[in-house]
């Protein structure tokens, strides 16, 4: 069964720092383009950020909301996905969904989401 | 402000016919393909069309999506109160600050 399992969610003071991990399992997870997409509660869907397979360069691209604080990283060897996040602002308060594209050819759709992890950031 | 545009609500009986639509611009929707996806309360967005107008495996084809110029539409018949959700649409957007963008989403009330 193709699945994503976000973890590390919780809840960090503004200023502060915190990494989620997706675990993948399922599929190639090292020919996947795997991106972050996060939902403020109440609001809709916004892309973070995403990370290309090694085989198409490795490189990251990010929203400018979040350029410059956060980092989107891949340990093939685990099969799994992180997100560094850093100098954390209120308004970074969301579910962030891990997710990727199998079944789409240019990597701007995506098929496969994990359940989500909710980040709050209050003091 | 969401980069694509969408009515913040639409609704019809079961049984009927509603159609979603997206509006963008030559660097997102009129130069990319348009994906849809829905959105039950408290679950994760689902994809229901990519590539403008086709179905992943097990979507019905009560769903249907199209895309003319630089404006999208989601289409879906023979209503079921099961599809009472948030719908998104969503494509690359290719100016200055690449990035995947969505629309601000549509609430579909089934009467």
């Amino acid at each position: 069964e193709v699945q994503l399992v976000e973890s590390g969610g919780g809840l960090v003071k503004p200023g502060g720092s915190l990494r989620l991990s997706c675990a993948a399992s399922g599929f190639t997870f090292s020919n996947a383009w795997m991106s972050w997409v996060r939902q403020a509660p109440g609001k809709g869907l916004e892309w973070v950020g995403r990370i290309k397979s090694k085989t198409d360069g490795g490189t990251t691209d990010y929203a400018a909301p979040v350029k410059g604080r956060f980092t989107i990283s891949r340990d093939d060897s685990k099969n799994t996905l992180y997100l560094q996040m850093n100098s954390l602002k209120t308004e970074d308060t969301a579910v962030y969904y891990c997710t990727t594209g199998l079944i789409v050819v240019a990597h701007d759709a995506f098929d496969i989401w994990g359940q989500g992890t909710m980040v709050t950031v209050s003091s | 402000q969401s980069v694509l545009t969408q009515p913040p609500s639409v609704s019809a009986a079961p049984g009927q016919k509603v159609t979603i639509s997206c509006s963008g611009s030559s660097s997102n929707i009129g130069n990319n393909y348009v994906s849809w996806y829905q959105q039950l309360p408290g679950t994760a967005p689902k994809l229901l069309i990519y590539e403008n107008n086709k179905r992943p495996s097990g979507i019905p084809d009560r769903f249907s999506g199209s895309k003319s110029g630089t404006s999208a539409t989601l289409g879906i018949t023979g209503l079921q109160t099961g599809d009472e959700a948030d719908y998104y649409c969503g494509t690359w957007d290719s100016s200055l600050s690449a990035e995947v963008v969505f629309g601000g989403g549509t609430k579909l009330t089934v009467l």
